[in-house]
């Protein structure tokens, strides 16, 4: 049990809505991460918090998405107007700043019809 | 850049049998290496990790890794397999050192068969 929750678990929705993932880290971790993962291939990095302060994003994260961690605990995950190649599992991750070891949670399925 | 390579997309071994799941990396730098295990539907959970020392790592669920440095590579073992070992194996390497956000290989497919 890595103590990383997610929610909800399974989101199915219509091209053009937005959707909103939210992620619970372990209550000591500071870092958290947002990853996208498609079918066969491994996750892919989207971004990341220190604290409340989002300190990096990759070119995937177009403007449609966006993330925040305004307390610096729980994190949450928006796209806006999805498309179908949003499809995937959004997986978040924390750790400490000291240890290097990220624990992930279950993953929010996003289907989008 | 740092990178990963997993050239296996499956692997099949019987119940009780050894088995090797391969990982190569390309790392500027001191390299730190993990390994990860998806089960289906789920998020990923940690195995073991490289960062420095001896060479042989050992893990989670009777899982180890063996660090090469001549042959750049990190790969997977266990002595004898379960069934319950079925899953799919990331390996993984941190992007600028060992703060990073991970990149993972493309994964492999572990099949154990009774």
């Amino acid at each position: 049990d890595t103590g990383v929750s997610q929610n909800p678990r399974h989101k199915i929705t219509k091209r053009g809505q937005n959707v909103t993932f939210r992620c619970d880290p372990i209550s000591e971790h500071n870092r958290l991460y947002w990853y996208r993962q498609t079918l066969g291939q491994g996750p892919e990095f989207l971004t990341y918090f220190q604290n409340e302060a989002q300190l990096e994003k990759s070119r995937l994260l177009s403007d449609r998405f966006s993330a925040e961690r305004p307390k610096g605990s729980f994190s949450t995950l928006e796209i806006q107007r999805t498309e179908q190649g949003d499809s995937a599992m959004y997986l978040c991750a924390s750790r400490t700043q000291v240890t290097d070891t990220q624990y992930f949670g279950p993953g929010t399925r996003l289907t989008v019809l | 850049a740092q990178s990963v390579a997993q050239p296996e997309d499956q692997v099949n071994v019987a119940e009780g049998n050894p088995l090797t799941v391969k990982c190569t990396y390309s790392v500027s730098g001191n390299p730190y290496l993990f390994w990860y295990v998806q089960y289906p539907n789920r998020g990923l959970q940690f195995l073991l990790k490289y960062i420095t020392g001896d060479n042989l790592v050992k893990g989670s669920y009777g899982f180890e890794a063996e660090f090469n440095k001549s042959q750049t590579s990190f790969h997977l073992k266990k002595p004898s397999a379960l069934v319950s070992d079925s899953a799919l194996y990331f390996c993984a390497v941190p992007y600028g050192g060992s703060q990073g956000n991970l990149i993972f290989g493309k994964g492999t497919k572990l099949s154990v068969k009774p």
